[in-house]
């Protein structure tokens, strides 16, 4: 699969922790975003880098929210000190260059106990 | 901020029957339509799109209208098949990042 891929798939974890998330890029993809959909809603806009550069940041992403996307490929999502109401399907999606085509990948569902 | 507005947020219909999806927007600025399909535990994928430049585009069964004065855009779906039945999602995005704001989504169910 030469898709937009992401792992885990599932995660649940306690209030408190800290959970990473991964997400791989389509190869030629220069562009990322970081999206949070929970039940009913729309995927709703969390961070947004080019290259490696982290250029846009939702209110959305607290202190708590950290992203990172250290040589312009995979990134990664990190939630520090877990609430219960960070429970929400977390999905990423990339484009390439100027087209405006975004593809997601499968998500990474966490659930905070 | 960009807010858009969808509605039915439920539509149900038989097969081979019409459907359409509306979605309003507040910034007069967005200038990119997309319109994404849900299935049920899947990815959100991309089945049309368009830009402020055009005023409709059809891609076989599907197609996508935008009124840029009144600021609303829709989703035709004509001759529906069960397989169709999915949450679609508009959004609207402005500038070169193309970080765009969804509507909150409407579950089509195509009865048999």
């Amino acid at each position: 699969d030469t898709g937009v891929s992401q792992d885990p798939r599932h995660k649940i974890t306690k209030r408190g922790q800290n959970v990473t998330f991964r997400c791989d890029p389509i190869s030629e993809h220069n562009r990322l975003y970081w999206y949070r959909q929970t039940l009913g809603q729309g995927p709703e806009f969390l961070t947004y880098f080019q290259n490696e550069a982290q250029l846009e940041k939702s209110r959305l992403l607290s202190d708590r929210f950290s992203a990172e996307r250290p040589k312009g490929s995979f990134s990664t999502l990190e939630i520090q000190r877990t609430e219960q109401g960070d429970s929400a399907m977390y999905l990423c999606a990339t484009r390439q260059g100027a087209k405006a085509e975004q593809y997601f990948g499968p998500g990474t569902r966490l659930t905070v106990t | 901020g960009e807010n858009v507005e969808q509605h039915p947020s439920t539509l149900s219909v038989q097969e081979g029957d019409s459907a359409v999806i509306k979605c309003t927007y507040s910034d007069s600025a967005s200038n990119y339509f997309p319109w994404y399909k849900q299935e049920l535990g899947k990815r959100p994928q991309l089945i049309i799109d368009i830009r402020s430049n055009v005023g409709e585009k059809k891609d076989q069964r599907i197609a996508v209208t935008l009124n840029k004065t009144a600021k609303h855009f829709s989703l035709h779906i004509t001759e529906t098949q069960p397989e169709d039945s999915a949450v679609y999602f508009c959004a609207a995005s402005s500038g070169g990042s193309y970080i765009p704001t969804f509507g909150r989504g409407t579950s089509l169910i195509v009865h048999p």
